[in-house]
């Protein structure tokens, strides 16, 4: 059964801090996905990526994948408060299009 | 172009009763997935179909069905509705094999009192 972990699960950080989520899954994936939900609403893709090595960024946000170790980061540069959302990754396993989510990691940036 | 629409937005119902919850996917898309998101067990797949055909189903009892119609849009179930079933649930849309990600609706929140 794919499982998928993220950490930390609760985030308060200060605006112009670096920090870094980490999404790790238990099995060979073939598409990972992170996603953002602010309160009350649906998610918003964020990125996806597809191979080894895959490194996306978009404004202060920039994702990451290690196919070998089964790890995914999400990297935040100078942290401002509308960034404060729950972000989520979630897998895909062979070819299905079902999706597998982590918790979500609830992101609070502070002034 | 737009996005994915899904109805009704907000529903309140009684113990016991049915719901039908609908989803309209964006414009050339055959693939629709449905998601049931609670704060205990975070976001859990219910099933997923393309071009009229239930692919894949999540570990959900009986009362959660659903179907998809020849123009792409999709219903969901659920019967004999119970306290549990409170949830938002979350409706997405994506082309086969999509690399561009799957693109949700703004989701129904269910109360079930």
């Amino acid at each position: 059964e794919l499982k998928v972990e993220q950490n930390p699960l609760f985030l308060s950080m200060q605006e112009g801090k670096n920090y870094t989520i980490y999404c790790n899954y238990s099995t060979t994936s073939d598409r990972l996905y992170w996603y953002r939900q602010d309160p009350g609403k649906s998610l918003e893709s964020l990125f996806v990526l597809l191979s080894n090595g895959a490194v996306k960024q978009e404004g202060r946000l920039m994702a990451s994948l290690d196919t070998k170790a089964r790890l995914s980061t999400l990297h935040i540069t100078a942290a401002v408060h509308d960034l404060s959302a729950t972000y989520f990754c979630a897998v895909t396993l062979g070819g299905s299009e079902k999706l597998v989510f982590g918790k979500g990691t609830k992101l609070t940036v502070n002034p | 172009k737009a996005g994915v629409t899904q109805t009704p937005r907000y529903l309140i119902k009684t113990r016991g009763q049915q719901v039908t919850l609908s989803c309209s996917p964006i414009s050339g898309h055959r693939s629709v997935s449905w998601y049931q998101q609670t704060p205990g067990q975070g976001l859990q797949f219910l099933f997923e179909y393309f071009s009229e055909t239930q692919r894949n189903k999540g570990n959900f009892p009986g009362r959660f069905s659903g179907r998809q119609f020849s123009n792409s849009r999709s219903e969901m179930n659920v019967s004999t509705l119970e306290l549990g079933d409170s949830a938002l649930y979350l409706c997405a849309s994506s082309l086969q094999g999509d690399n561009y990600g799957y693109t949700f609706g703004s989701g129904t929140r269910l109360t079930v009192v």
